[in-house]
């Protein structure tokens, strides 16, 4: 089946300016998770959903950043008044459940870039 | 707070030499531990993991040994090939309460020459 897709696969934006990142996830998978990847800083968490619902957002860098998920499957990511610091590599991952051995599926990434 | 320290790259070998990549973790309770591999123009896929203590994961001739007392959970494979090389991520899960997130090492860049 389908695997985690992300769109759009490119973005270059000016400082400033708003995006949306899209995330659809395998479909059945109840919790999906948002990670960052930057040169120099690895990867890093920024909020999971399990259905529709948020319980951790404490990897969301700043209130610019903002995620929803409608209807338990897709998710957008959003960065409000774009920074060059947030150029990186942005991961959906999702898994069936959020239990401790559940395996995540990752898709593959926006690269977003900030000039 | 929980934390995960992986070797630092790039690593190159021969074709067929041993590889090791070293990972080491800081946590409380006990967590999973995950090794991802990323080839180029790929996504993230899980190579193995080890949900407790003393448990070996393992995967196209990969392992890793979940060591409590020396939290590590270092990358092996006997004889690498060409087909190996890629960027390896360690990872873990804690366990405690509503914490579903992977906390990653930085990734160690893997070539191996022909």
């Amino acid at each position: 089946g389908a695997g985690v897709s992300q769109s759009p696969s490119n973005k270059v934006t000016e400082k400033g300016k708003d995006v949306e990142l899209r995330c659809d996830p395998i479909s059945g998978h109840t919790a999906l998770y948002w990670y960052r990847q930057s040169l120099g800083q690895g990867l890093e968490f920024l909020i999971y959903f399990q259905g529709n619902s948020a319980p951790d957002k404490s990897g969301l860098p700043s209130d610019r950043f903002s995620a929803e998920r409608t209807g338990g499957s897709v998710s957008t990511l959003t960065i409000q008044r774009t920074q060059q610091e947030d150029s990186a590599v942005y991961l959906c991952a999702s898994s069936l459940t959020t239990g401790l051995v559940n395996e995540q599926y990752f898709g593959p990434g926006t690269r977003l870039t900030v000039t | 707070g929980d934390s995960v320290t992986q070797m630092e790259g790039p690593v190159t070998l021969s074709e067929e030499a041993f590889l090791t990549i070293n990972c080491t973790y800081t946590a409380t309770g006990y967590p999973s531990l995950f090794w991802y591999v990323q080839y180029p123009g790929e996504g993230l896929q899980l190579l193995l993991k080890a949900t407790k203590a003393d448990d070996k994961g393992s995967n196209k001739g990969f392992e890793a040994t979940y060591r409590k007392e020396t939290t590590s959970f270092h990358l092996e494979k006997g004889s690498v090939q060409v087909s190996d090389s890629a960027v390896y991520f360690c990872a873990l899960r804690g366990d405690a309460g509503n914490n579903r997130k992977l906390i990653w090492g930085l990734g160690t860049s893997l070539a191996v020459n022909p």
